[in-house]
């Protein structure tokens, strides 16, 4: 099995609304990653897990809480967004470290109205 | 400044041709990866190039790293109409604060015509 699989694949939410994103891998991968895409730009790094420890946060906002809640699961807890925290949500994950090659999952696509 | 500008932004080519997309970054890297995304959906990872090696083949690809220009190149041999898609350069940095961290280029969004 080689692949990251991401729920939901669309979600649609109130800015008072409290939603979670989910992450599955189950090639024994111990770095996981959240990323966020705005439309037309590269993926921008948000967290990085790595042995089910949160090792890197790129200054994100607090309505964005991730979690690690064992070494084949990430989530990402949302609340309180703004509109303009739609984009797509890209999770990832690779072999032991971030020096190694990234798989990535398919993506949530966030709307926040 | 941005980590990883590609260039060019676009590449428009008939199948059969071959497609070229340069990368360019400024700090010291561990690898530099290539990566292809089709229409907003997840990433493809296509290829890895340590700071040591200078060239890689993959099937119908060719990337190059020059650490002293501190550039990379994507070819895509014969391309089909398959190819159309956004492909990114990452890189992944050496040291420092930004250690661990995979920052990718604003991407060249290719299409092939069949």
């Amino acid at each position: 099995d080689t692949e990251v699989t991401q729920t939901p694949k669309h979600l649609v939410m109130g800015m008072t609304n409290k939603k979670s994103l989910k992450c599955e891998q189950h090639m024994g991968h111990r770095a996981m990653y959240w990323y966020k895409q705005k439309a037309k730009k590269p993926p921008e790094l948000m967290f990085v897990y790595s042995y089910e420890k949160l090792s890197i946060n790129e200054s994100v906002p607090s309505r964005f809480s991730p979690e690690c809640p064992n070494s084949s699961l990430l989530n990402l807890h949302l609340h309180a967004l703004q509109p303009e925290d739609s984009a797509l949500y890209l999770c990832a994950s690779s072999q032991h470290t971030v020096r190694e090659t990234q798989y990535f999952g398919p993506g949530t696509r966030l709307l926040v109205l | 400044s941005q980590q990883g500008e590609e260039d060019p932004q676009a590449l428009s080519i008939q199948e059969g041709e071959n497609a070229t997309m340069n990368c360019s970054y400024k700090t010291s890297i561990n690898n530099l990866q290539w990566y292809r995304q089709n229409s907003g959906r997840g990433l493809v990872h296509l290829i890895l190039i340590r700071s040591n090696e200078r060239e890689k083949h993959s099937g119908r690809l060719r990337v190059t790293l020059d650490t002293s220009k501190k550039s990379s190149s994507l070819l895509i041999t014969a391309s089909r109409a398959a190819d159309t898609a956004s492909y990114f350069c990452a890189t992944l940095s050496a040291g420092g604060t930004s250690y661990g961290k995979l920052t990718f280029g604003q991407g060249t969004i290719l299409t092939v015509h069949p």
